[in-house]
């Protein structure tokens, strides 16, 4: 079965400073992965997706991810962080069978950014 | 564009009512769904649509119910309120599978937060 585990259901850095948001997955094959923000109040949007193509991903807003199949890991970093960045993350992997969009969602890592 | 638009963005109710949470979106997506928010449980499928006039179960549908009549509307039914359904719902649509990319983002609306009292 699919599963995404977020490594981390909190991160706090300091603005300016480097952001590192873990995820792992399990698949016997390679999954699509995703990663999703969310600020307060608001519905999921897309930061970046992976599907096969280049193992390191750019998305919006200076985010970027990195496709690591021998670790099984899709972590998300950003060189600088913004106060703007406070929001929660999650990692979502697709799988192809079955009726339904096949999206596991992680349990979600909410970021903390000290001024 | 508005994208996917939820009403209402609040809502308290007593155990045992009705209701229904309406979710439209103006991007002419068929594939639709709707999930549920609990603290640290990410988000889990409820019920979702492939296309008007067809729907189906995800990993959570039990007390809820849904029917696709046109491609923009994809309501939520609570037939009989419990507290367990105290949660933070989600309407999301997306490209089917039928234009071939099966990886298009899902586009989310902002939510309905449901308190059952």
């Amino acid at each position: 079965a699919q599963s995404v585990t977020q490594l981390d259901s909190h991160v706090s850095v300091s603005e300016g400073t480097p952001v590192l948001l873990r995820c792992n997955y399990s698949s016997s094959y390679s999954p699509s992965l995703f990663w999703y923000v969310q600020h307060p109040n608001k519905g999921l949007q897309l930061l970046l997706k992976y599907t096969s193509a280049a193992t390191l991903v750019k998305g919006i807003n200076g985010f970027e991810a990195e496709f690591k199949k021998s670790e099984t890991s899709f972590h998300l970093t950003k060189p600088s962080a913004h106060m703007s960045d406070a929001a929660e993350y999650f990692c979502v992997v697709r799988y192809s069978g079955g009726g339904a969009d096949g999206l596991t969602f992680g349990k979600g890592t909410h970021l903390i950014i000290q001024p | 564009n508005a994208g996917v638009t939820q009403t209402p963005k609040f809502q308290v109710l007593k155990t045992g009512q009705s209701m229904t949470l309406q979710c439209a979106q103006d991007m002419n997506h068929e594939y639709m769904s709707w999930y549920r928010q609990d603290p640290g449980m990410g988000l889990r499928l409820i019920h979702y649509s492939v296309g008007a006039g067809i729907t189906d179960q995800g990993e959570v549908p039990n007390g809820y119910n849904v029917s696709r009549s046109t491609t923009e509307d994809f309501p939520l039914r609570l037939l009989s309120a419990a507290p367990s359904q105290t949660s933070v719902y989600f309407c999301a649509s997306s490209y089917s599978r039928k234009t071939g990319d099966y990886n298009q983002p899902q586009h989310f609306g902002d939510g309905t937060r449901l308190s059952i009292l």
